[in-house]
């Protein structure tokens, strides 16, 4: 089955600077690649997600980008605020009518210094 | 408009004792998924649902069974509580979609079984 790997598992950054997460995946067919946002005590939740068809994806302040040949993708946050600070959970699934196989990561908390 | 709820919110168990998680969601989504969530693991499938009447195993099937008798309920059971299945559980929803599409995630529910 499909195996994901979340580097790193902690990150702190200053208020300002840029935040970038990176995730692998194991498995060729996967096509389907989301983020979610975990705040503490909370459920989680999406926050930008990229189809195998396409190599980067923005909003705002967040991007995605995606590189099919190695098997790896990323999450970037720009002008990180105090609000960003979260877990962060990256996912891969071969995705053909649902997410019958979501598999994520183990995550990245991510705290942001004032 | 709810989402998805999970009934209880936190719970107690002796070890060997039984017990069901309800999942509710007022979205007509066809796919419904169970997640435990443990400390630097991530998320992992329990079982999932493609439909009403349907169910399949996820990635930690054990310990766990699961129905569908309704499109809008997904419950998880606990024949005989272990101490190793103290965790969060999430239960999700998504759409039928031709690729990946957004799970919407439940509040959770803290489980300690002593």
């Amino acid at each position: 089955g499909e195996n994901v790997e979340q580097h790193p598992s902690t990150l702190s950054v200053q208020e300002g600077d840029s935040a970038v997460i990176k995730c692998t995946y194991s498995d060729s067919a996967s096509n389907y690649f989301p983020w979610y946002k975990q705040e503490l005590g909370k459920r989680p939740q999406l926050i930008i997600d990229i189809h195998s068809n396409v190599g980067e994806k923005k909003d705002q302040r967040i991007a995605v980008t995606l590189n099919k040949t190695a098997k790896h993708f990323s999450l970037h946050i720009t002008e990180t605020q105090p609000e960003d600070s979260a877990v962060y959970f990256c996912a891969a699934s071969l995705a053909n009518f649902g997410n019958e196989k979501l598999t994520f990561g183990t995550g990245t908390r991510l705290t942001i210094i004032p | 408009n709810a989402g998805v709820t999970q009934t209880p919110k936190f719970r107690v168990l002796k070890t060997g004792q039984s017990m069901t998680l309800l999942c509710a969601q007022d979205m007509n989504h066809e796919y419904m998924y169970w997640y435990r969530q443990d400390p630097g693991m991530g998320l992992r499938l329990i079982h999932y649902s493609v439909g009403e009447g349907t169910t399949a195993k996820g990635e930690v099937p054990d310990g766990y069974n699961v129905s569908r008798l309704k499109k809008q309920n997904f419950l998880l059971g606990l024949e005989s509580a272990a101490p190793s299945q103290t965790s969060v559980y999430f239960c999700a929803s998504s759409y039928r979609a031709p690729a990946g599409t957004e799970a919407f995630f439940g509040q959770g529910t803290r489980l300690t079984v002593v």
